[in-house]
């Protein structure tokens, strides 16, 4: 069964303090590897797509990187407005969805 | 705004009831996905339409139907509710079958109460 786990849970960083997020992934055969925001009570918010190992992905001070067992989401120099959930999902040949269970990022002033 | 509306926004109902759900994709968009999202399950892939037909299923009870109108529009019947249905209802839409270089963007939900 695939599945997909997320570390940290929650985490608290300050305002300029660099950190990385995990997705570690079991999956049966990868389509792709989806990296999203949530922010409470809204939608998620697609930030990124990976395909293959060794891929890499930025978009402002962020950047995602892909492994054959995991993807790292990378936040440097963070604001407050980055706090949020991030989610990472894999798409298999199933054509399936999974989803992680999010890692809650809070940054502090 | 991602460009896909749902409503209703929030919607109470008692165990044994039916609901439907409704979505409306961005413009052009072909393909329409259904999820749910709870405290103790995360987000769940249901089930996705392609212009129309039923494409790809994910962990879709029985009791939960969807389809894909000639419009696009999809609606999720969700019928003899029961307390643990209780989540947040997401739609989400993109282009083309996913697989490519597709991007899903989300509706802002339906919260679904049972009581």
């Amino acid at each position: 069964e695939d599945q997909v786990t997320q570390s940290p849970e929650a985490l608290r960083l300050q305002e300029g303090e660099s950190s990385s997020l995990n997705c570690s992934y079991t999956v049966s055969g990868l389509r792709g590897l989806f990296w999203y925001r949530q922010d409470p009570g809204k939608g998620p918010e697609f930030l990124f797509t990976l395909y293959s190992a060794g891929e890499e992905k930025e978009k402002e001070r962020l950047k995602a990187t892909l492994t054959k067992k995991e993807s790292f989401l990378h936040i440097t120099a963070p604001k407050p407005e980055d706090s949020a959930t991030y989610l990472c999902a894999v798409h298999n040949y199933g054509q399936n969805f999974v989803f992680g269970p999010g890692t809650r990022l809070s940054v502090l002033p | 705004d991602s460009g896909v509306t749902q409503t209703p926004k929030h919607l109470i109902t008692a165990t044994g009831q039916r609901v439907t759900l409704r979505c409306s994709p961005r413009s052009g968009d072909l393909s329409v996905y259904w999820y749910q999202q709870s405290l103790d399950q995360g987000l769940q892939f249901l089930i996705q339409y392609y212009n129309g037909e039923e494409r790809a299923k994910g962990n879709i009870l029985e009791r939960f139907s969807a389809q894909q109108f000639p419009d696009l529009h999809s609606e999720l019947n969700l019928s003899s509710l029961e307390l643990g249905d209780s989540a947040l209802y997401f739609c989400a839409s993109s282009p083309r079958l996913a697989g490519g270089q597709d991007t899903q963007y989300f509706g802002p939900g339906t919260r679904l109460t049972v009581l």
